[in-house]
């Protein structure tokens, strides 16, 4: 079984530009969450979509943003770039039963903003 | 508002040794706690959970953590090290709730292993 797939796995840009990362959960898993890594603030939520809902969000600014397709795969977009919003993006699927159940998550896509 | 702490941001311990991490939460419900390991390049991976039931849960690896009520904490530990130990670990509480579900994370220990 495939696990969590992220592309691309690093970018580099530049303030101001926007950036769209894109993630395919494991094949049967409706939901999908993003993450954002930083050395400083650690592994924090940005939001879950389930059935190509928003469920939750966090709290980062409206320049974060996602969506996610009928097929499960997601994608999330950040407008603006800033120097700040250099950081690992992680995505997590699960098979989205209830409200339990483990995160897969995939390598992550590493994002450097110059 | 869920927390995690995990007092120890870096820990050396020698091969063959045993290890215990630390982790205290915050959380006004029934936690379901987590923790995950990662290694440089790669997404956590998920150790051990607990949502209910016995307080000691086993995961992979080797390592187990217990809940403790009462102290608000759930520490991993594992009674000997392999090099291959080496890497990064995080605690997480979920916080499942309004057909939603997110985890908050500790800042993570890191542990270095000596051969």
């Amino acid at each position: 079984k495939a696990g969590v797939t992220q592309t691309p796995r690093y970018l580099i840009k530049t303030r101001g530009q926007q950036v769209t990362l894109s993630c395919s959960p494991i094949s049967g898993h409706r939901s999908v969450s993003w993450y954002q890594q930083t050395p400083g603030q650690g592994l924090q939520f940005l939001f879950e979509y389930f059935s190509e809902t928003q469920r939750n969000k966090g709290n980062f600014p409206g320049r974060f943003s996602g969506r996610q397709f009928s097929n499960s795969r997601s994608e999330m977009n950040v407008s603006t770039l800033e120097l700040g919003d250099s950081a690992l993006y992680l995505c997590a699927s699960r098979t989205g039963q209830g409200s339990t159940g483990e995160l897969f998550f995939g390598e992550g896509s590493r994002l450097t903003v110059l | 508002a869920q927390s995690v702490t995990q007092p120890d941001i870096h820990i050396t311990v020698s091969e063959g040794a045993s290890l215990e991490l630390r982790c205290n939460y915050s959380y006004g419900a029934t936690p379901y706690l987590f923790w995950y390991v990662q290694s440089p390049g790669q997404g956590p991976q998920l150790l051990l959970k607990y949502f209910s039931g016995d307080t000691l849960v086993q995961g992979i690896k080797g390592f187990e953590a217990e809940f403790k009520r009462s102290q608000s904490s759930f520490n991993l530990r594992k009674p000997s090290v392999h090099w291959s130990d080496a890497a990064e670990y995080f605690c997480a509480v979920g916080a499942p709730g309004a057909g939603s579900y997110q985890l908050t994370f500790g800042k993570g220990t890191k542990l270095s292993v000596i051969p």
